[in-house]
């Protein structure tokens, strides 16, 4: 079946770092989401891709879509101690959504 | 973003004992809504597919007895635990699409079942 393999599992930053994520698939979808899950809540949207080569950015994230439609990363910029939480990466297949792993980012402040 | 509200958000109840958890599109019609399992530290598994009016569609392995899904309306879907046993312990978490052409998947805010 369709598999994302999303990495790192995990990061441990120093406040204010850079983080970067990626997520890499052996089928190819037509939509990547990328969502942020907090400590007993349900996935929130962050960016949502939809054109192979597209980098979108929402606030401190940026997202691009490979040009293969592959493959996907996220980048957060300054990080800040609300950044803290689990980041997953989702592709859109022909009816649901197939996730990776998941990033578990912990900020030291 | 739309809003996908999910109730309760959270629940004990005792083994042998049915549980019902509702999902809840606020400010839009979902034709199809989806159901998800989360163990702790692992990421979401996908247990059925729920369509409007219709039977849902489950993933392999997931007893569609033990997991009733019914989706009478556009805005409703319910999930319905039943005879509950401890190791049906997790979090459950609903999500909805726009439409059938929108591909973002709005979540709701997952319900915790603890089975004693």
């Amino acid at each position: 079946g369709q598999q994302l393999n999303q990495s790192p599992q995990s990061m441990f930053i120093q406040e204010g770092e850079d983080v970067s994520m990626n997520c890499t698939s052996s089928s190819i979808f037509n939509t990547w989401l990328w969502y942020k899950q907090d400590p007993g809540e349900g996935p929130v949207l962050l960016i949502a891709l939809y054109k192979a080569g597209e980098l979108t950015s929402n606030g401190r994230l940026t997202a691009q879509f490979g040009i293969t439609r592959k493959d996907s990363f996220l980048n957060i910029s300054a990080s800040i101690p609300s950044d803290v939480g689990i980041y997953f990466c989702a592709g859109q297949g022909a009816q649901k959504l197939v996730f990776g792993q998941g990033t578990r980012l912990t900020i030291n402040p | 973003g739309a809003v996908v509200s999910q109730h309760p958000s959270w629940v004990i109840c005792k083994s042998g004992t049915s549980v019902k958890i509702e999902c809840r599109s606020l400010d839009f019609q979902a034709t199809t809504m989806f159901w998800y399992r989360q163990f702790p530290k692992q990421s979401l598994m996908l247990m059925a597919t729920s369509n409007e009016g219709s039977k849902a569609t489950y993933e392999q392995g997931v007893e569609k007895d033990k997991f009733l899904i019914n989706h009478a309306s556009l805005t409703l879907s319910t999930l319905t635990v039943t005879s509950a046993h401890p190791e049906d312990s997790s979090f459950y978490i609903c999500s909805a699409r726009i439409g059938a052409r929108n591909t973002e998947a709005f979540f709701g805010q997952g319900t915790r079942l603890t089975v004693v």
